[in-house]
């Protein structure tokens, strides 16, 4: 299973745009990356997943490089109720009896 | 809002009792995984089910076991409570990809 890498804590402020950068350079092939939002006290909440490229929804953006080796997860305009702790996951979800691995995943915090 | 839900919501335990948590997930979701989140920690898993079987175990003893239901409830135990148990544990069902959906957890305090 590919380990990843994100920074410990975050600090950003009402209304900017967040950028977590995520490292996984073991990446296999059919593994997708995903991103997990939890609050104190809740379950993480799915988030966004992508596999190449650019992926955009409601409420995030993922972009992925070329060689797969990294991730970025974008919140833009982070409100305080962003504040949470966003998880980094990499692998394939789709295939029964695989598991998700949750790192340490990173502390946001959104000052105003 | 969640279609996984999970009961009890807190639980006090002594150690050495055994204790059940209960999970109620989506019609749909084949799979259920189980994860025990420790304070400040991420989540680290516990084991999963397939259809009812289980497909994948995590780095945890034999005293936790589980089931799953063809209703898609599930059930967490843990036999021989310890103090480092005390932990929020976490049910996640998915229909099979697109990512998980987590419940709210239960969290279980062993004194």
């Amino acid at each position: 299973l590919a380990k990843t890498t994100q920074p410990i804590s975050m600090d950003s402020y009402e209304g900017q745009e967040v950028n977590i950068t995520c490292s996984h350079n073991n990446i296999a092939t059919n593994d997708y990356i995903t991103w997990y939002q939890q609050f104190p006290s809740q379950g993480p909440r799915f988030i966004i997943q992508g596999y190449k490229t650019k992926v955009t929804n409601e409420v995030a953006s993922l972009f992925i490089p070329a060689d797969r080796k990294s991730s970025t997860l974008s919140l833009p305009r982070v409100s305080l109720s962003d504040t949470a702790v966003y998880y980094c996951l990499v692998g394939d979800d789709r295939a029964a009896g695989n598991k998700l691995t949750f790192g340490g995943g990173t502390r946001v915090l959104v000052k105003p | 809002e969640t279609g996984v839900t999970q009961s009890p919501t807190h639980l006090i335990k002594t150690r050495g009792q055994q204790v059940t948590l209960r999970c109620s997930s989506q019609s749909g979701h084949n799979t259920v995984s189980w994860y025990q989140q420790a304070l400040g920690q991420g989540p680290q898993f516990i084991f999963q089910y397939y259809r009812e079987e289980e497909n994948g175990r995590g780095n945890f003893p034999p005293r936790f076991s589980g089931l799953q239901f063809p209703n898609y409830s599930s059930e967490l135990n843990v036999n021989a409570l310890e103090l480092d148990d005390s932990a929020l544990y976490l049910c996640a069902s998915s229909p099979g990809g697109g990512g998980y959906t987590f419940g709210s957890g239960t969290r279980l305090t062993v004194v």
